[in-house]
């Protein structure tokens, strides 16, 4: 089967960058997505890889390394609306999703 | 506006009666997803479809069923609800050809007494 593992919090103070790392396990491997939520609300997606490197859009920036089965999320110059919860996905070449728990990001003044 | 709808929005039902809660996306997209999420956890998928007539078992399949008649449908059933399917659901959408961008329904709160 498929399994994700990622911090269940963090804490960082607007401006500041934070990191979200997040890894997984999975047979055919066909990328690895990013997803904020807020509250309860509908997760909306962030960013996806499916190669090694980085992926940047604006604030959010996001990492991929398929030998460690390894990826992260990057968020720079913190605002407060960006205080949510964000998955990390996995999905495999049959279509299959895997999420992980989830990691509730507080921003603080 | 291009949109993933679920209804209903809130449900409280008892325990053996049979439900529906229906998916519609206006996206023309090929591939559809059923995930529930229960608090502290992430979002586990229940079916999902990679097109139409085209139904795959995800993680947590039992007690649920799927159809997928029409390309813009994907209902989920619950035959006989139990407590343990006291839930928040959510259906996505997403282009065939997507390598990933899903698309969130708004949720869809069931209470099952």
């Amino acid at each position: 089967g498929q399994s994700l593992e990622q911090p269940s919090e963090v804490t960082a103070v607007e401006g500041a960058i934070v990191q979200i790392n997040c890894t997984y396990q999975t047979s055919g491997f066909y990328g690895l997505s990013w997803y904020q939520q807020h509250d309860g609300g509908a997760p909306t997606f962030l960013s996806y890889n499916a190669l090694d490197g980085l992926e940047e859009t604006g604030r959010f920036s996001s990492f991929l390394s398929r030998s460690d089965s390894y990826g992260y999320l990057l968020l720079q110059e913190l605002q407060m609306k960006d205080s949510a919860s964000y998955f990390c996905a996995v999905r495999n070449n049959a279509g299959k999703s895997t999420f992980g728990d989830g990691t509730t990001l507080t921003v603080k003044p | 506006e291009a949109q993933v709808t679920q209804n209903p929005r809130y449900l409280i039902t008892v325990t053996g009666k049979k439900l529906t809660v229906t998916c519609s996306q206006n996206m023309n997209h090929e591939y559809m997803s059923w995930y529930r999420q229960d608090p502290g956890l992430g979002l586990r998928q229940i079916y999902y479809s990679m097109n139409v007539e085209v139904t795959d078992k995800g993680d947590v399949p039992e007690g649920y069923k799927v159809s997928r008649k029409e390309k813009r449908n994907f209902p989920l059933i619950l035959e006989s609800p139990s407590p343990n399917q006291t839930s928040l659901y959510f259906c996505a959408s997403r282009p065939g050809e997507s390598p990933y961008e899903q698309y969130f329904g708004p949720g869809t709160r069931l209470t099952v007494t």
